[in-house]
């Protein structure tokens, strides 16, 4: 049984400063790793997906894998109040394991 | 350009009482997702189906619940006797293929209430 753990939060952080949101993964054989932003209410959206090691960055996201640790994270730069949602970490096989996300609260 | 299309957004049952929810997968993608989110909980995976075919089930509950994807015709995620522990969001997922570069598009769910 795959699982995705994710520190639920509450991550507060002032506006303009940088988030950083993570996720750790117990299937060491997982090759692929997604984002998804949920606003409250609403469904998720996909941000980025990463495949290899490393960083892998898209405007003010930055995606960041570890496969020797089994670790991804997400850094959000110069953070917008719009920006404030829940943050899903999955896993992908042919399906997608989600972690339970953390919350995000810019502050302006 | 309709994306993933659920109905009904909103419904509400009595205990003993059935619930179908439908899914429309976007144009041109054939496997459709299924998850339920419980209120502060993540997304749990329930099914995995491609046309007139389930492929993974193993997240649904072994009685009560079962999910369809025919021919023609939405996919459909039918709860019969609903208990109250049955009330969250339903969110269903098409993609456009299987495997690693599959990404999911989410429709707006479907959110049961049981009374």
């Amino acid at each position: 049984q795959k699982e995705v753990e994710q520190n639920s939060g509450p991550l507060s952080v002032p506006e303009g400063a940088i988030a950083s949101l993570n996720c750790t993964y117990s299937d060491r054989g997982s090759q692929s790793f997604f984002w998804y932003r949920q606003y409250s209410g609403k469904s998720p959206e996909l941000i980025m997906f990463i495949y290899s090691n490393g960083d892998k960055e898209d405007g003010r996201f930055t995606a960041q894998l570890n496969k020797a640790s089994q670790y991804v994270s997400l850094l959000i730069r110069d953070s917008q109040p719009s920006d404030s949602a829940t943050y899903l970490c999955a896993v992908n096989d042919y399906k997608l394991t989600f972690g339970k996300g953390t919350l995000l609260t810019v502050n302006p | 350009n309709a994306g993933v299309m659920q109905n009904p957004r909103h419904l509400v049952r009595r205990r003993g009482q059935e619930a179908r929810l439908r899914c429309s997968p976007m144009k041109g993608h054939s496997h459709v997702y299924w998850y339920r989110q419980l209120p502060e909980e993540g997304l749990k995976f329930m099914v995995y189906l491609q046309k007139e075919n389930i492929i993974d089930e193993s997240g649904m509950p072994k009685e009560r619940f079962s999910a369809e994807f025919p021919k023609e015709g939405p996919s459909i995620l039918r709860i019969q006797q609903v208990v109250r522990g049955d009330s969250a969001a339903y969110f269903c997922a098409s993609s456009a293929d299987r495997g690693r570069t599959g990404e999911l598009f989410f429709g707006e769910g479907s959110r049961l209430t049981v009374l």
